[in-house]
């Protein structure tokens, strides 16, 4: 089955600074790799996602890249603010039936203002 | 709480006592999901359910059980079974890639 490795686990930065967090997966067969923000004791918000046929993908601040032959993806956050302060989840989907995604053990983002 | 409630959102449970959660959506979506969330752990599955009347296993079944009786409803039991219960425990559904999460019940056992 697939497999996604999330890291750091946790990441310390001062306000301003732009933050990265990497994942890799195993299943060349993903095609879909959602990126999910969530503060302490709510739910998962989806934040942006990226599709395998895409390079890479920019909302605002938050961006994200794919590489397919290297089987990794990656978050990045620039001008960071206190309120990014959370929990940070990828994940990798394969569709064709199932969708049921496999998530990262998370990152925990810590924005000193 | 747009479109997914998780009811309790804490609830307190003495040791041998089984316990329920409830997961109500009104997105029209096929599939649900049971997550437990633990500190350092991540989101582990513990069962879903793609259609009415059928339910899977995930990787952390054993002390759970599901219903999927209706399209809306898809609660979960945590059992005495269940040896560490204590979490944060996460609805979800889904239709294709669209995901969407409840805002979580905290069990706690007393």
């Amino acid at each position: 089955g697939e497999n996604v490795e999330q890291h750091p686990s946790t990441l310390s930065v001062q306000e301003g600074d732009s933050a990265v967090i990497k994942c890799t997966y195993s299943d060349s067969a993903s095609n879909y790799f959602p990126w999910y923000k969530q503060e302490l004791g709510k739910r998962p918000q989806l934040i942006i996602d990226i599709r395998s046929n895409v390079g890479e993908k920019k909302d605002q601040r938050i961006a994200v890249t794919l590489n397919k032959t290297a089987k990794h993806f990656s978050l990045h956050i620039t001008e960071t603010q206190p309120e990014d302060s959370a929990v940070y989840f990828c994940a990798a989907i394969k569709g064709g039936g199932s969708y049921i995604p496999t998530f990262g053990r998370g990152t925990s983002l810590i924005v000193h203002p | 709480d747009g479109g997914i409630t998780q009811s309790p959102k804490y609830l307190f449970r003495k040791e041998g006592q089984n316990v329920t959660l409830s997961c109500e959506q009104n997105l029209n979506h096929d599939a649900m999901y049971w997550y437990r969330q633990d500190p350092g752990q991540g989101l582990r599955l513990i069962y879903y359910s793609q259609i009415v009347n059928d339910f899977q296993k995930g990787d952390i079944a054993e002390g759970y059980s599901v219903s999927r009786e209706k399209k809306e409803s898809f609660p979960l039991t945590v059992t005495s079974a269940q040896k560490n219960p204590t979490a944060f425990y996460l609805c979800a559904s889904s239709y294709s890639y669209g995901y969407t999460f409840g805002s979580g019940t905290r069990l706690t056992v007393v």
